[in-house]
C-alpha cells in the first residue's frame, strides 16, 4: 500500500482557516486521496476525497499537487468541533474498485483554541 | 437514516472466550469492513464482506471470523480470546462500485470490547 506522511500534531485557532499537510511521494496512478477524521470516542467520518482535481464539499476542501505526490485539507473556519484525528488515507481504486481496505496511519491530531 | 449501527456498544469478555459483535449497514449499502482499533492506534482492516463472502482480509489470525446475512448485515466473531484483542471494532459500510470511480465509508460508533 502507498502510504502517506502526516505530522503528529497541529493546533488553530477557532474561526480561522486550517491546513493540514500530507505527503504521498509514491502514489500510484490510481491511488484516490482520502481524508477522514475521528472525533474522541466516535467512529471515523468521512471528510473528502480526490484523484487529480482540487475538491470542495460543505465540510472541507482538498487541494492536490499537480505532481500528486502532496495534497493539503483546508477547513475553511475552524471550530471547537473540528478538534479531531484527521487521516490522510491512499486508496488503490485498481485492487479491489471503491471498496478496497482504507489503510489509517497514525493521523493527524487538531486542537482548536477558543 | 440510522447511519451504520453497532451491537453491543461494550463488552467485558474473558480470556480464551468466544465473542460475536454485529454491525447493520447504512440503508442502501451492501458492502461491510471491520476494523480494529487499539488505544491511540489508528484503525486495522481486519476483512470485508460482499456478497456473503469475504473479499478482502487484512493480517488478522483465523480466529477472526465473519459472516455477512442475505439483509447485507454482518458479525465478527473472534475466538479464543487474548488480552491482545482489548480494542474498538469498527464496522464500515459502503456501495459497492464497479469502474474506477471511488466512494466514501459511514463507520459505526464502534463496539468496545475489554479481554479480562
Amino acid at each position: 500500500d502507498a502510504k502517506t506522511t502526516q505530522p503528529n500534531s497541529m493546533e488553530s485557532n477557532e474561526e480561522e482557516p486550517v491546513h493540514l499537510p500530507c505527503n504521498h511521494s509514491t502514489i500510484s496512478g490510481t491511488d484516490y486521496i482520502h481524508w477522514y477524521r475521528q472525533l474522541p470516542s466516535q467512529g471515523p467520518e468521512y471528510v473528502i476525497h480526490g484523484l487529480t482535481s482540487n475538491v470542495n464539499n460543505r465540510m472541507a476542501s482538498l487541494a492536490i499537487a499537480e505532481d500528486r505526490k502532496s495534497s493539503t485539507l483546508i477547513l475553511h473556519r475552524a471550530t471547537l468541533r473540528d478538534a479531531a484525528v484527521y487521516y490522510c488515507i491512499l486508496r488503490d481504486v485498481e485492487i479491489a474498485g471503491a471498496n478496497s481496505k482504507l489503510t489509517f496511519g497514525k493521523g493527524i491530531t487538531l486542537s482548536v483554541r477558543p | 437514516d440510522a447511519g451504520v449501527t453497532q451491537s453491543p456498544t461494550h463488552l467485558i469478555k474473558t480470556r480464551g472466550q468466544q465473542v460475536t459483535l454485529r454491525c447493520s449497514p447504512k440503508s442502501g449499502h451492501d458492502t461491510v469492513s471491520w476494523y480494529q482499533q487499539a488505544l491511540g492506534q489508528g484503525p486495522q482492516f481486519i476483512f470485508q464482506y460482499y456478497e456473503e463472502e469475504e473479499r478482502q482480509r487484512g493480517n488478522f489470525p483465523d480466529r477472526f471470523s465473519g459472516h455477512q446475512f442475505p439483509n447485507y448485515s454482518s458479525e465478527l466473531n473472534v475466538n479464543a480470546l487474548l488480552l491482545g484483542d482489548s480494542a474498538l471494532y469498527l464496522c464500515a459500510s459502503s456501495s459497492n462500485l464497479q469502474g474506477w470511480e471511488d466512494t466514501e465509508a459511514f463507520f459505526g460508533q464502534g463496539t468496545r470490547l475489554t479481554v479480562v
